[in-house]
C-alpha cells in the first residue's frame, strides 16, 4: 500500500525566503507526482506534474524535483511571498487505477 | 471561469438525515471522483465513475453513495451521517484514468449537528 509522508508538517518563513517542502512515498511504482496548494477552507490547484520519466519541472517561482528511485519529492519556493500562504499537498498516482495518494501537506506560513 | 462547480459551498445536516452534495463540471471529462477530507488529513479518495462505470474504494463505507446521471454531474449521497462524516468533501475530474491532471472544485464543508 502506498504512503506518502510530508514533512514538515508546519513552517514559518520571513517573506523573500527560499524554501524546500519534502515529500517521500514508498513504493516506487508511480505513475506521476503532483504538488497542490490549497488555500483554507478552498479545493486543491494543481501546481506542478512531474511524470515518472522526468526529474524536474518549474512554473515561475516553482521547482519541483523527482527521485522515483529514493522515493522523494521535493518543492523549492523561490523568494517566498505572503501569497504563498498555504498548505501545499503532494499526490503519487500508481496502481492498475492509476490512484492518487496524497499526503497529509505541509502547512506553510510566509511573514511580512 | 469555474470548471468544477460544488454545490452547496457549506452544508449543516442533523446525525442520521440524509444529505445531497453537488458536483458539475464544464470539461467533459470522462471521470470524476470524490475525495473525503478531513481536518488536517490527507484527501482520501471515496470512490470514482469512469464514465457511467462506478469504482468503489474498498474502505468507502456503504453510508456512502454516488450518482452519475450524465457527464456534467456527480451526486454524493450520504444516507445516514454520523459525527465523523463531518469533513471537507472534494470533487475532481479528469480527462482519462490515466490523465492524473485532475482538477478540483472548491469543496463542500459539511457539518453534523
Amino acid at each position: 500500500k502506498q504512503e506518502v509522508t510530508q514533512i514538515p508538517a508546519a513552517l514559518s518563513v520571513p517573506e523573500g525566503e527560499n524554501l524546500v517542502l519534502n515529500c517521500s512515498f514508498t513504493d516506487s511504482a508511480i505513475y506521476n507526482l503532483q504538488w497542490f496548494r490549497q488555500d483554507p477552507g478552498k479545493g486543491l490547484t494543481s501546481l506542478l506534474l512531474i511524470q515518472s520519466s522526468q526529474r524536474e519541472q518549474t512554473s515561475g517561482r516553482l521547482n519541483a524535483s523527482l527521485d522515483k528511485s529514493s522515493g522523494r519529492s521535493t518543492l523549492y519556493i523561490a523568494a517566498s511571498q505572503p501569497g504563498d500562504s498555504a498548505t501545499y499537498l503532494c499526490a503519487v498516482s500508481g496502481g492498475s487505477n492509476y490512484k492518487l495518494t496524497f499526503g497529509k501537506g505541509t502547512l506553510l506560513t510566509v511573514n511580512p | 471561469d469555474a470548471m468544477v462547480i460544488q454545490n452547496p459551498r457549506y452544508q449543516v445536516t442533523q446525525f442520521g438525515k440524509p444529505v445531497t452534495l453537488s458536483c458539475s463540471q464544464t470539461l467533459n471529462h470522462n471521470v470524476m471522483y470524490w475525495y473525503q477530507q478531513k481536518s488536517s488529513q490527507a484527501p482520501k479518495l471515496l470512490f470514482h465513475y469512469y464514465d457511467k462505470d462506478f469504482n468503489n474504494e474498498a474502505d468507502t463505507p456503504d453510508n456512502f453513495q454516488s450518482r452519475r446521471p450524465n457527464t456534467s454531474f456527480c451526486f454524493l449521497d450520504i444516507r445516514s451521517p454520523g459525527l465523523g462524516d463531518a469533513a471537507m468533501y472534494l470533487c475532481a475530474t479528469s480527462r482519462d484514468p490515466g490523465d492524473n491532471i485532475q482538477y478540483f472544485g472548491a469543496g463542500t464543508r459539511l457539518s453534523v449537528l
